[in-house]
């Protein structure tokens, strides 16, 4: 069974503040990582989809980076505000297919 | 766009009735999944069809669940007879499948369904 780890479970920081959380998964036969942004009573929503190991990715604040070769990728977000509370989710393709397999996510909290 | 589009949105039922969610996929994608979230194990996939076709029903928990795609702009996964365990939100997400990319997924805005 493909295993997709994601932590810490929660975050709780101080507006300003930036921070980073780690998503792991299977090192071998890797095709993409997802990374998905999923707000309360909304639905989940894509920040990146990465491919290539050493591969970094930015969306405003939020960037990532991934390392293939030893099975994880790291998310941060510089200058944390309270609208990027949400729980951060990433995701990896079960054997290179559309079959997503998701980590039970990071929630963050930012307190103004 | 319009997006990905549920229905209904909500929908609380009785233990043994059937259910029916609904979903269209955004226009011009033609890969559809159905996901469940639950506190216990996360957003899980259930089943997934690409060009209206059941490529992978292994996360399908059992045979009261089933999921059908009659043409490109519709999709329905149905429970009989739903039980009080299938109560969870149920979401619905499509993409367009280039041939050797990854394809990001867009989400519908999920059905909860609560089984009494």
């Amino acid at each position: 069974i493909l295993n997709v780890e994601q932590s810490p479970q929660s975050l709780h920081v101080q507006e300003g503040d930036s921070t980073n959380f780690t998503c792991s998964f299977p090192s071998s036969n890797f095709y993409a990582l997802h990374w998905y942004r999923w707000e309360t009573a909304k639905s989940p929503e894509a920040l990146f989809v990465m491919t290539l190991n050493g591969d970094e990715k930015k969306k405003g604040r939020i960037s990532a980076t991934l390392n293939t070769k030893e099975g994880y990728s790291y998310l941060y977000i510089k200058g944390s505000q309270p609208e990027d509370s949400a729980t951060y989710l990433c995701a990896f393709p079960q054997g290179g297919s559309e079959k997503l397999v998701f980590g039970k996510g990071t929630k963050l909290t930012v307190n103004p | 766009d319009a997006g990905v589009i549920q229905s209904p949105r909500h929908e609380v039922t009785e233990m043994g009735q059937e259910v029916t969610l609904r979903c269209k996929p955004i226009s011009g994608h033609n890969s559809l999944f159905w996901y469940r979230q639950t506190m216990m194990r996360g957003l899980e996939l259930l089943i997934y069809f690409n060009n209206n076709v059941p490529i992978d029903d292994s996360g399908m928990p059992e045979d009261r669940f089933s999921a059908k795609m009659p043409n490109a702009s519709f999709s329905t996964l149905k429970i009989q007879p739903s039980e009080p365990r299938d109560s969870a939100v149920y979401f619905c997400a499509s993409s367009f499948r280039l041939a050797g990319g990854p394809n990001e997924q867009f989400f519908g805005p999920g059905t909860r369904l609560t089984v009494l």
